[in-house]
C-alpha cells in the first residue's frame, strides 16, 4: 500500500541532544499527524497539523506542515530517556479520513 | 477518561480457522478505523466506519476480511480461513466527528500458525 517516505529510519543520539526527522510524500495532504509508538502498544498522538506552513509545539516537540503540503518535520529538543521509541508521521488527503503512515523513525538514546 | 480498548490482546490460531477481533472506541467518537501493522512497518489502513456504516473499506485485502459495527459503537473485525500472512498487529482507532485526530488502542497481536 501507499506509504510516506520517512527519514531517517533510525537515530542513535546522546541524552540532551536535539532530534530532527521528516516525512515526504508525492501526494498533497491536508492533514499531517505525528505519533509515537512504544513496544507492545498502540501509536500515541503527539501533534496534529491542519494548515500549510503551520508550526505547532507540544512541550519539547515542534512540528511543521510544509508549504508544498507534501512534507512535514518533527523536532525534539533536549532529548530525555523516555523519548525512546518509534515515531510515525501520518497524512490524510482531501476529503479522506484514512491515514497513510510512514515507515517510522526508531530513536535510541545513549545515557 | 477511557481510551480505545481492544480484545483479545493476543490471539494465536491455526491456518484455516476463523477469528474475531473486537474494538471498543472512545465514548462519543462516531468514526472508527481498523489498521494492520506488520513487523517493522507503519500501520496500513483497512476500513473506516462513520456510525454504523462502512464509509471506506478500500484497504481490506480480500473477501476473507469483514468488519461490522451494528450499533455504531463496538466494532468486530472478522477474518475467515486465516492464512500465515495474516499474522500482524491489528490496531483500532477512533475520532470525533469532523476531526482527523485518531486515537489508537493497544492492538491485537494475531499469530497464525
Amino acid at each position: 500500500g501507499q506509504q510516506l517516505n520517512q527519514s531517517p529510519q533510525s537515530m542513535f543520539i546522546q541524552e540532551g541532544e536535539d532530534v530532527s526527522m521528516n516525512c515526504t510524500s508525492s501526494s498533497i495532504f491536508n492533514t499531517w499527524l505525528w505519533y509515537k509508538q512504544d513496544p507492545g502498544e498502540g501509536p500515541v498522538l503527539l501533534i496534529a497539523l491542519y494548515k500549510a506552513g503551520e508550526l505547532t509545539s507540544n512541550g519539547r516537540l515542534t512540528a511543521q506542515f510544509g508549504i508544498t503540503r507534501k512534507d512535514s518535520f518533527l523536532n525534539i529538543s533536549a532529548s530525555i530517556p523516555s523519548d525512546v521509541g518509534i515515531y510515525f508521521c501520518a497524512g490524510a488527503g482531501q476529503g479522506a479520513q484514512k491515514l497513510v503512515f510512514g515507515q517510522g523513525t526508531r530513536l535510541t538514546i545513549n545515557p | 477518561g477511557a481510551g480505545v480498548s481492544q480484545t483479545p490482546s493476543n490471539k494465536v490460531t491455526e491456518k484455516g480457522k476463523y477469528v474475531e477481533l473486537r474494538c471498543d472506541p472512545i465514548s462519543g467518537h462516531t468514526a472508527l478505523y481498523w489498521y494492520r501493522q506488520s513487523l517493522g512497518q507503519g500501520p496500513e489502513f483497512l476500513i473506516y466506519f462513520q456510525g454504523t456504516g462502512a464509509a471506506d473499506d478500500s484497504g481490506l485485502p480480500n473477501d476473507r476480511f469483514f468488519a461490522v459495527r451494528p450499533e455504531g459503537s463496538v466494532s468486530t473485525l472478522k477474518i475467515q480461513r486465516t492464512e500465515r500472512g495474516d499474522s500482524a498487529v491489528y490496531l483500532c482507532a477512533s475520532s470525533s466527528p469532523g476531526y482527523n485526530e485518531q486515537f489508537f488502542g493497544p492492538g491485537t497481536r494475531l499469530t497464525v500458525l
